[in-house]
């Protein structure tokens, strides 16, 4: 049972544009949503979270739109960087049970 | 120091044989958490310590053992490796089970 899904797999955009990113669960407990990205060589590291308080959380070019009611959120990256090419993975996490569920990921390439 | 280590970064096992894989960290997690990363298949949680209890998945429960003999250290053992064990191991460690910090991993081979 996979219970939190990223689409698309794998993603290309222009260097200035916005990438999409996408993501969505089914576990209603979930209170708390980290992306994590992963260069080629090195570790999934936190980039940015967001809790269902909020539907929105913006962090200098990337921003996470939230929709509880669909269980659906959304990594947007504006201006798109050749530096922001990297896997990224959307996870959720109920307080207290210490167990991030992850999706696959998506796989992005930002051409110069 | 943010740093969380992983030894080996690569091992090749002989199917039927152990393979003992190791974690670090310094930074006093009392979280830290195994998982197994397959091509194009989200990481998969094996197990966790929170603090000195072991929390291991029903569906890996009798594949994987592990040990936390101190705060900074943790090992993930498999008794007789499979084929399908070959995959990427990942070791994270969290100070408030929100945010991990994750190691550079080890890429496990077996033939």
């Amino acid at each position: 049972q996979q219970q939190v899904r990223q689409s698309p797999q794998s993603l290309t955009v222009w260097e200035g544009e916005t990438a999409i990113l996408n993501c969505s669960y089914e576990d209603s407990t979930f209170d708390y949503f980290p992306w994590y990205w992963q260069f080629p060589r090195e570790s999934p590291a936190l980039l940015i979270a967001i809790r269902p308080v909020s539907n929105k959380k913006e962090d200098g070019r990337f921003t996470i739109f939230f929709n509880k009611r669909e269980k659906k959120l959304s990594l947007h990256i504006t201006d798109s960087q050749p530096g922001d090419s990297a896997t990224y993975f959307c996870a959720g996490t109920s307080g207290g049970n210490y167990k991030p569920t992850f999706g696959k990921g998506t796989s992005l390439v930002v051409h110069p | 120091d943010t740093t969380v280590k992983q030894n080996p970064r690569y091992k090749l096992a002989r199917v039927g044989k152990p393979v003992n894989l190791i974690c670090s960290q310094t930074m006093n997690h009392d979280t830290m958490y195994w998982y197994q990363k397959k091509p194009n298949q989200a990481p998969k949680l094996l197990l966790f310590y929170y603090d000195k209890i072991l929390n291991r998945e029903a569906d890996t429960f009798e594949k994987f053992q592990s040990s936390r003999p101190n705060n900074s250290f943790c090992s993930l053992y498999i008794g007789s490796a499979g084929l399908e064990y070959s995959a990427m191991y990942l070791c994270a460690s969290s100070a408030d089970r929100v945010e991990q910090f994750f190691g550079p991993g080890t890429r496990l081979t077996v033939l």
